[in-house]
């Protein structure tokens, strides 16, 4: 089946230690996001890749980036991890800008 | 910045009860998305509009596209208890480059 897929699932990481996820795609998707969902709220998008294209949003952090090698993979890299960096971190795909599918996301904790 | 108001937030239903929540907006949107998320999970498409006035179904759920742009409703029929979680509205306006505008969600807890 054709899905969005996130690894690791759950990820610890020491306070100012850089952490890297990952995502890859088997959809073909030319658009590929990645969210931050903190406990009761809803997902909150920190950037797109529209193809090669990188979008950051205004109030995405520096400590935050992004890395997409091709179509299929794209990583998120936080530079030095915070208390407040704690969340689940979702990656979603979309042919353009249609409707977006969300992987499992991946589960921070900052130590 | 862009909001949209989901309601109820929470809801508790016997099983075998239909189910009705809906979001609303001040702005006009071109796409509406319905999402569940169980606990631990990424969010699932359920449901996505695009006309307005468009009535979608996926099995028991059913979700319409209000005639204003401003507004949907996600109907679940029959419930059971695996139709538990978080349910998230989301729209998308024109020339918003993906960027959805996501409802804070209704919490929905089905007593068997």
């Amino acid at each position: 089946d054709a899905m969005v897929i996130q690894n690791p699932r759950y990820q610890v990481t020491q306070f100012g230690k850089p952490v890297t996820l990952s995502c890859s795609q088997t959809l073909n998707h030319n658009v590929m996001y990645w969210y931050q969902q903190k406990s009761s709220q809803a997902p909150k998008l920190l950037f797109h890749y529209y193809d090669k294209d990188f979008n950051n949003e205004a109030d995405t952090p520096d400590n935050f980036q992004s890395r997409r090698p091709n179509t299929s993979f794209c990583f998120l890299d936080i530079r030095s991890p915070g208390l407040g960096d704690a969340a689940m971190y979702l990656c979603a795909t979309s042919r353009d800008f249609y409707e977006q599918y969300f992987g499992p996301g991946t589960r921070l904790t900052v130590t | 910045g862009q909001q949209l108001n989901q309601s109820p937030q929470s809801m508790f239903i016997q099983e075998g009860e239909d189910v009705s929540m809906n979001c609303t907006s001040s702005s006009i949107f071109n796409t509406w998305l319905w999402y569940k998320q169980d606990p631990g999970e990424g969010p699932v498409l359920l449901i996505a509009l695009y006309k307005a006035g468009e009535l979608t179904s996926n099995g028991r759920l059913t979700a319409q596209f209000g005639i204003t742009r401003k507004d949907s409703f996600l109907n679940i029929s029959a419930s059971i208890p695996s139709d538990v979680g978080i349910y998230f509205c989301a729209g998308l306006l024109g020339g918003s480059q993906g960027n959805l505008i996501f409802g804070k969600g209704t919490k929905l807890s089905v007593k068997p």
